[in-house]
């Protein structure tokens, strides 16, 4: 699976845009882009996916640039109930043997929503 | 709608004591089960997936062992817990290779 790269902390207003951005330069064509978050002492909670065209949900928006190498979720009117580390994940839409469903979790971006 | 629980909750082992964690799906049938684990300040590693009944797939070689003795049911154990085996463990499950879904976790902590 293709590595990600996010900033390590962001911090927001409450009732702005969160704007959270993730590289992948080397994710390949059969590759989605998975976006999680986890609330402290919590499990990670899906947040949204996808592999071409940007997506919607009651979440959150992901933009994902034409030639797929960055994205950005984008959560829009944050609140405080937002803060949280945000994982973004490359994954192979398919995969059979050792890798079959795997996530590969790195660091993710402490998002810090302040009033 | 489908539902993960996980439990317990919270545990205090001393080393070298058995452990037992027992995670359960509601909701659906024939899910693919995860095992991951977080020690403090990192991120989730895979620890075991499975895809049925009895098929069980270890990603790291470690002290703990899982099974999955029922459809929903996926189970973590050790014989004797180590210090390294104090973390947040999580049970996470999908439909076949789509999106995985995690339950509450369990922390553990090896004294």
């Amino acid at each position: 699976d293709a590595k990600t790269t996010q900033p390590t902390s962001m911090d927001c207003a409450e009732g702005r845009a969160a704007n959270l951005p993730c590289n992948h330069s080397t994710i390949s064509g059969n590759e989605y882009v998975y976006w999680y978050r986890q609330i402290h002492s919590q499990g990670p909670q899906y947040i949204i996916h996808g592999l071409k065209n940007n997506e919607t949900n009651e979440m959150a928006s992901l933009i994902i640039t034409e030639d797929r190498k960055s994205s950005t979720l984008i959560l829009p009117h944050a609140t405080l109930r937002d803060t949280a580390v945000y994982y973004c994940i490359v994954r192979v839409a398919y995969a059979g043997g050792t890798s079959y469903g795997k996530l590969t979790f790195g660091q993710g971006t402490i998002l810090t929503v302040h009033p | 709608s489908q539902t993960i629980h996980q439990w317990p909750a919270t545990l205090v082992q001393p080393v070298g004591s058995p452990l037992s964690l027992e995670c359960t799906v509601e909701g659906t049938s024939n899910p693919n089960l995860y095992w991951y684990r977080q020690a403090a300040g990192r991120g989730l590693q895979l620890l075991f997936y499975s895809v049925g009944i009895g098929q069980i797939s270890s990603e790291v070689p470690q002290n703990l062992s899982a099974s999955r003795p029922q459809d929903r049911q996926f189970i973590l154990s050790s014989k004797k817990l180590l210090l390294s085996d104090s973390g947040f463990y999580l049970c996470a499950w999908s439909v076949i290779q789509e999106t995985q879904y995690f339950g509450p976790g369990t922390r553990l902590l090896v004294l």
